[in-house]
This record gives C-alpha cells, sequence and structure tokens, in this order.
C-alpha cells in the first residue's frame, strides 16, 4: 500500500517570510511518481510539479523550489518570499506504476500567508 | 482553454435519494477520477476509469457507482444518499500513464439532510 503524509495541518506566515511544506511517502515501488498540487479558495485543484523517483534533482521555479531525497522518503516544497497569492491548500501525491494508474494524496497543508 | 466542468457547485438533496453527478472533460482524457474531499482526510478516491464502460474501485467505492458511456462524461451515482456523503466532490482527469498530471473540476458541495 502506499501512504502520503503531510503532518502540518495549517500553516500561518507573514508576508515575505519563506516557508516550507513537508511531504513523506511510503511506496513499495522502485519507480514512481510525486506530484504537488495548489487548491486555492476558489476550490480547483492545479498542478504544480512532477518528479520521478528516479530524478532527484532539486528543482525551482520562480519563488517556488522542491527538494526530493529518496533517502528520507520526502519530498518538501519551499515557497520563498512569500505573498498573500500564495495562501491555498497544497497536496503532495503519490502515483503508482503497478496496476492502474491510481493517484493517493496526503491530507494536506492549509498556508495562509498573512499581509 | 482545457477543462473539467461539473454539472453543479451546490446541491441538497434528502436521505434516500438517487443523485447524480455528471463531469465532463474536453481534452479527449483517456483517465477519468471521482474524489471526494473531507477536512482532515484530504482527497480519497472513490472510482477510477481508464477508458469507456471501464472502472475500477478506488479507496471508498461503498454507497457510490458511476458510469463511463462516452469518453468525455463520467458520472457518479448516489444509489440512496446519505447523511455520510455529505462531502466536496472532485471530478478528474488525465492523458493515461502514471506521470501524468490530473486537471480538476471546480467541484461539488454535496449536503445530504
Amino acid at each position: 500500500a502506499q501512504k502520503v503524509t503531510q503532518a502540518q495541518t495549517e500553516i500561518s506566515v507573514v508576508e515575505k517570510e519563506d516557508v516550507t511544506l513537508d511531504c513523506v511517502y511510503e511506496t513499495r515501488d522502485t519507480t514512481y511518481y510525486l506530484f504537488w498540487y495548489k487548491q486555492p479558495p476558489s476550490g480547483e485543484l492545479v498542478f504544480l510539479i512532477r518528479r520521478n523517483s528516479f530524478d532527484e534533482q532539486n528543482e525551482i521555479s520562480g519563488r517556488y523550489s522542491w527538494n526530493f531525497q529518496k533517502s528520507t522518503s520526502s519530498f518538501n516544497f519551499t515557497i520563498t518570499a512569500s505573498q498573500v497569492v500564495d495562501s491555498a491548500v497544497y497536496f503532495c501525491a503519490l502515483s503508482s506504476t503497478r496496476g492502474y494508474q491510481k493517484v493517493t494524496f496526503g491530507t494536506g497543508t492549509k498556508l495562509q500567508v498573512i499581509p | 482553454d482545457v477543462k473539467v466542468t461539473q454539472s453543479s457547485r451546490y446541491l441538497v438533496k434528502r436521505t434516500g435519494e438517487k443523485v447524480f453527478l455528471e463531469c465532463v472533460q474536453d481534452m479527449d482524457h483517456e483517465n477519468m477520477f471521482w474524489y471526494r474531499q473531507d477536512p482532515g482526510l484530504g482527497l480519497r478516491l472513490i472510482y477510477f476509469s481508464y477508458d469507456v464502460k471501464m472502472k475500477e474501485k478506488g479507496d471508498i467505492p461503498e454507497g457510490y457507482s458511476v458510469s463511463r458511456e462516452k469518453k468525455e462524461r463520467f458520472s457518479l451515482i448516489l444509489e440512496s444518499a446519505s447523511t455520510n456523503q455529505t462531502s466536496m466532490y472532485l471530478c478528474a482527469s488525465s492523458l493515461r500513464g502514471e506521470n501524468n498530471e490530473q486537471f480538476f473540476g471546480p467541484g461539488t458541495r454535496l449536503t445530504v439532510l
């Protein structure tokens, strides 16, 4: 069975602070994919990033960066210089390569950026 | 602009009613998904379809059924709605393959009285 744990239920930061959202996963697969999605107050989840299990390079996209560490089964997401528009629920997800393409989501981290 | 649309944003039904939630995507995606989202539980997969007329149970299929007669449309059916099915229901679609991101609809907030 696969599992995704987002231990932080809610985080509040003041605008311009950096914030890291944690994601820890469990899977028996050797090949798998990890995702982050953002759910703004409007409700529609939006894809942010995908990473496959063979690519441990960190990725940076503007103010967003992701740190994938297979040794600790973690795929953490950092927002640098947070803005009010970053306020949302963020979900980490894991995709299995076995059987059908089932995706397991974490419980989400609600980020509030205070102006 | 690619889209996943859901038939209703808000729905109120009574216990025992049969409820249909419709989802349509215009991206020619093979995969379609139904999730429910509850506070503290994240997104849980109810059913998944990888092709027309094909379906697979997710983690919580009890009390639900699905129908996929056309590629673009995936329906979730509550045969006899119960109060514990009050939730936010999210539909998503993706291209075939475990490495493809899912595109989500805006969700349907269902209340069962």
